[in-house]
Formats: C-alpha cells, sequence, structure tokens
C-alpha cells in the first residue's frame, strides 16, 4: 500500500545522543518535508527535499540535518540531541499538489 | 514568502450547528488551498482542497470557499458531530517547488 512511514514512533533517550529519525515513502514523491509540531500547536517546517541530493533548511531554525540519497528515504539526524529538541516530528511527501503526512516520531530528550 | 493567517484559534459549538474557519493568504500567486484536520495523537489529514480555478468545492457535510480578489478561503462544516473535534489547519502554495505554508490551527470542540 502507497504511505509515508516513520520509525521509531516514539523515542525517549538522553542529552548528548546522537539520533536518526527514519522517514519513507512509496508513492514515488519527488518532494519530502519535515516538520516539528508540539502537541495540536503549529506545523514548523525545518527540512525540505525536491529530489535526490536536494536539501534545504526550512523556516525554523534547526540542529538537526537532513540526507537525500535515494527518492524513497529522508533521514533527519540529531548530532547531540537536548532537551529543547522534545517534540513531535512529522515527515511529509508531496506529489503535484497533494501532501502526505507520516505518523509522526515524538521525541523526548531526558 | 507566502504567509497565511488562521481565525480563530480556538472554536466551540454545539452538536448539530455550523463551524466556519477562516484564512487569508498574501501570495496572489499561490493557486492550491487545502485543509487538514488532525485528531489527537494522530497525523494531519487531508479532508478538502481548493485550486484557484473554483470558487466553491463540497464533500459531503464540508464545504470551502475561496475568494481570490480578498485572498481569503474558509472551511465551513455543517451539522457539526462529536467526531468532528480535531486541530483543522488551512494552507496555500503555488505549484511546482513552492512548499505548503500552513496556518496556525483552529482547535474546534463539538459539545454533544
Amino acid at each position: 500500500e502507497a504511505d509515508i512511514y516513520q520509525t521509531p514512533r516514539y523515542l525517549v533517550i538522553g542529552t548528548g545522543k546522537k539520533i536518526t529519525l527514519e522517514c519513507s515513502q512509496t508513492m514515488g514523491h519527488d518532494k519530502m518535508y519535515w516538520y516539528q509540531q508540539d502537541p495540536g500547536m503549529e506545523l514548523h517546517l525545518i527540512h525540505y527535499s525536491y529530489g535526490v541530493n536536494s536539501t534545504e533548511k526550512g523556516d525554523l531554525s534547526s540542529e538537526s540535518t537532513v540526507s537525500r540519497i535515494r527518492t524513497e528515504h529522508f533521514p533527519l539526524t540529531l548530532e547531540s540531541a537536548r532537551p529543547s529538541h522534545t517534540s513531535q516530528y512529522l515527515c511529509a511527501s508531496r506529489g503535484m499538489d497533494t501532501q502526505y503526512f507520516g505518523p509522526g516520531t515524538r521525541l523526548t530528550v531526558l | 514568502g507566502e504567509n497565511v493567517e488562521q481565525h480563530p484559534s480556538t472554536l466551540s459549538v454545539q452538536e448539530g450547528d455550523s463551524a466556519v474557519i477562516k484564512c487569508t493568504y498574501s501570495d496572489s500567486a499561490s493557486n492550491y488551498f487545502p485543509w487538514y484536520k488532525q485528531e489527537l495523537g494522530k497525523r494531519p489529514q487531508l479532508i478538502i482542497d481548493i485550486r484557484s480555478n473554483v470558487g466553491e468545492k463540497k464533500d459531503q457535510r464540508i464545504a470551502v470557499t475561496l475568494n481570490k480578489t480578498a485572498k481569503h478561503f474558509s472551511l465551513h462544516i455543517t451539522e457539526t458531530q462529536p467526531e468532528d473535534s480535531a486541530v483543522y489547519f488551512c494552507a496555500a502554495s503555488g505549484t511546482g517547488r513552492r512548499a505548503l505554508t500552513f496556518g496556525s490551527g483552529t482547535r474546534l470542540q463539538v459539545q454533544p
């Protein structure tokens, strides 16, 4: 089934750890995005990609990095997690117009 | 770049009443306007969208209207039900490479 997947769904880690949040989609979309969202609050765009080897920073400053080596895969990496990174991270992909969201990763940094 | 403002931030209605959420956008080149519903703990889901060559679109109890001249668009939910309770986001974008710009969200509570 064509969908967008994120792993892990929940993650609790200690300060200073390096983490990678995985996102993959099976819809063949070129455009992919990462959003940071506190529960029920605004969606903040932190990274986006328009295709393989294309990545850009979004509107919200973030200490994370992304890569796009394959069309279907768009991982987000935090080199050194801090409590301020505690939030939900939503991955999304977009075809011509319609944008689909993944189920999200809820990250807690202690 | 595009700026999208959404009002109200919270809305409480009685079951069976109508609910209206309004958004304004700044970039006259924007031509695609989706609405997303996000239930508690879930991902945002597209519920309806409209393109700039159409003034109104309906899908059962949900409708969206677009006024290109005034640069605003609205979501209308009729005969509201408790399961309509969620956070609703509007968005706007142009075609091609431009990312969606989201409004700040409206928390709708339908009282039984």
